[in-house]
């Protein structure tokens, strides 16, 4: 099995831009989908990014994803900071036998 | 519209056992696959447990033999049996479920507590 690396916290101001990663600690980052969920307090997760970079429905574009295979991790970009994406944050993927969580991230807007 | 709904949460002694359930509806249980993912009280999501839909499970190593996850099909619900229940069990317990040719979980309950406590 492998682990999925996020730092625990990452701050911004409303209007700008907030870059989370998450890295894998073996085998290629590309080698399974990595996908998103946004939690926020007293809330189940919902997905903010599937399959490394789609965008369900209903999820502004301000939300982005990538890869970066050089690194071995994966990114979800925030765009546009708002008060309402303060959450938690956090990135899964999977194998042939588990999947697998990031620790999570809170995203504080200050 | 797609609910999952858990039961079953409660306070249970440590060496205790409980049966929790997650009823579907707009949704196929035996069709897709289904898992349970914990979260402990102020930490991250854990993946416990799957039940795929041809029947067979996986387990995290954390409950490998004392968890057992399992499906009634004609009830559209999803089980999880806790044995051998140890503190660190104590979470919330969220039932998902995946969508075909999803690589993630595309629905969530809303999750039952448990808590594993002398």
């Amino acid at each position: 099995n492998f682990m999925l690396t996020q730092p625990h916290s990452v701050s911004e101001s409303p209007g700008k831009t907030v870059t989370i990663s998450c890295t894998r600690s073996s085998g290629s980052i590309a080698s399974n989908y990595v996908r998103w969920y946004q939690q926020r307090p007293g809330s189940s997760p919902t997905t903010v990014i599937y399959e490394d970079n789609q965008r369900p429905s209903g999820v502004p574009d301000r939300f982005s994803g990538s890869i970066d295979s050089s690194s071995n991790s994966a990114s979800l970009t925030i765009s546009g900071l708002k008060t309402e994406d303060e959450a938690d944050y956090y990135c899964q993927s999977y194998d042939t036998s588990s999947q697998v969580f990031g620790g999570g991230t809170k995203l504080t807007v200050l | 519209e797609v609910q999952l709904v858990e039961s079953g949460g409660g306070l249970i002694q440590p060496g205790g056992s409980r049966r929790l359930s997650c009823a579907a509806s707009g949704f196929i249980v035996s069709g897709n696959h289904m898992s349970w993912v914990r979260q402990a009280p102020g930490k991250g999501l854990e993946w416990v447990a799957a039940i795929y839909s041809g029947g067979t499970g996986n387990y995290a190593d954390s409950v490998k033999g004392r968890f057992t996850i399992s499906r009634d099909n004609s009830k559209n619900t999803l089980y999880l049996q806790l044995n051998s229940l140890r503190a660190e069990d104590t979470a919330l317990y969220y039932c998902a479920g995946e969508s075909p040719t999803s690589y993630g979980f595309d629905y969530w309950g809303q999750g039952a507590l448990v808590t594993v406590s002398s």
